[in-house]
């Protein structure tokens, strides 16, 4: 159990366009899911927590307008990277937040790689 | 945003050996856990430590919550040459309407057979 999904697992596109990145909880409920963003050889920067029917958090530094975050049901939250720019090109990774008794454990999507041209 | 220091940044071992990484912090975290990233994929969860001092084990795998909060260690023994890929500790807090982990900064391990 506890199986997180991604789409699509690559996109290019080209400079001022939009892209929708899905992240879905196949097997559970997931109250929060969380979105990063990692660079090339570096560790996982958290961009926002998002939590059904309420807008997402954003991190310090992350602009909400450009990283629209929808998050429609408890196995569903988007990430729109709106007008997209090269400097976004990065791998996108979604996870979702599974409750089991007091404990939550955070399951990781496999990723998203977005090409920005 | 805050990372966790972790070291070494990588390693270079021959199969067989045993490998040792560990993770500090500043601060406390109620939970600590350890993950592993294979090349373009996500973190996969390896062990979880929910109490200081706990030692928790997952096959080749140990991994002890530091007595202060503020580290953890993992041993990986034996190792395979599919031990290969990028290791990330994460720090949680609990409180407030979300419980985010902070990243370790990741050590690769190399594991030549």
């Amino acid at each position: 159990g506890a199986v997180v999904s991604q789409h699509p697992s690559w996109v290019i596109c080209k400079s001022g366009t939009s892209v929708k990145i899905e992240c879905r909880s196949l097997d559970f409920q997931a109250t929060t899911m969380f979105w990063y963003r990692q660079f090339p050889k570096q560790s996982l920067m958290l961009m926002a927590t998002s939590n059904e029917g309420s807008k997402a958090t954003y991190e310090q530094g992350v602009e909400k307008d450009k990283f629209l975050i929808n998050h429609a049901s408890l196995t569903l939250s988007t990430l729109t990277v709106t007008s997209a720019h090269p400097e976004d090109s990065s791998f996108y990774i979604c996870s979702a937040t599974r409750l089991a008794g007091v404990q939550e454990t955070q399951y990781f999507g496999p990723g998203t790689r977005l090409l920005v041209l | 945003g805050q990372q966790l220091n972790q070291s070494p940044q990588s390693m270079f071992i021959q199969e067989g050996e045993d490998v040792s990484m560990n993770c500090t912090s500043s601060s406390i975290f109620n939970t600590w856990l350890w993950y592993k990233q294979d090349p373009g994929e996500g973190p996969v969860l390896l062990i979880a430590l929910y109490k200081a001092g706990e030692l928790t084990s997952n096959g080749r795998l140990t991994a002890q919550f530091g007595i202060t909060r503020k580290d953890s260690f993992l041993n990986i023994s034996a190792s395979i040459p599919s031990d290969v890929g990028i290791y990330f500790c994460a720090g949680q807090k609990y409180g407030g309407a979300t419980n985010k982990l902070i990243f370790g900064t990741g050590t690769l391990l190399a594991v030549q057979p």
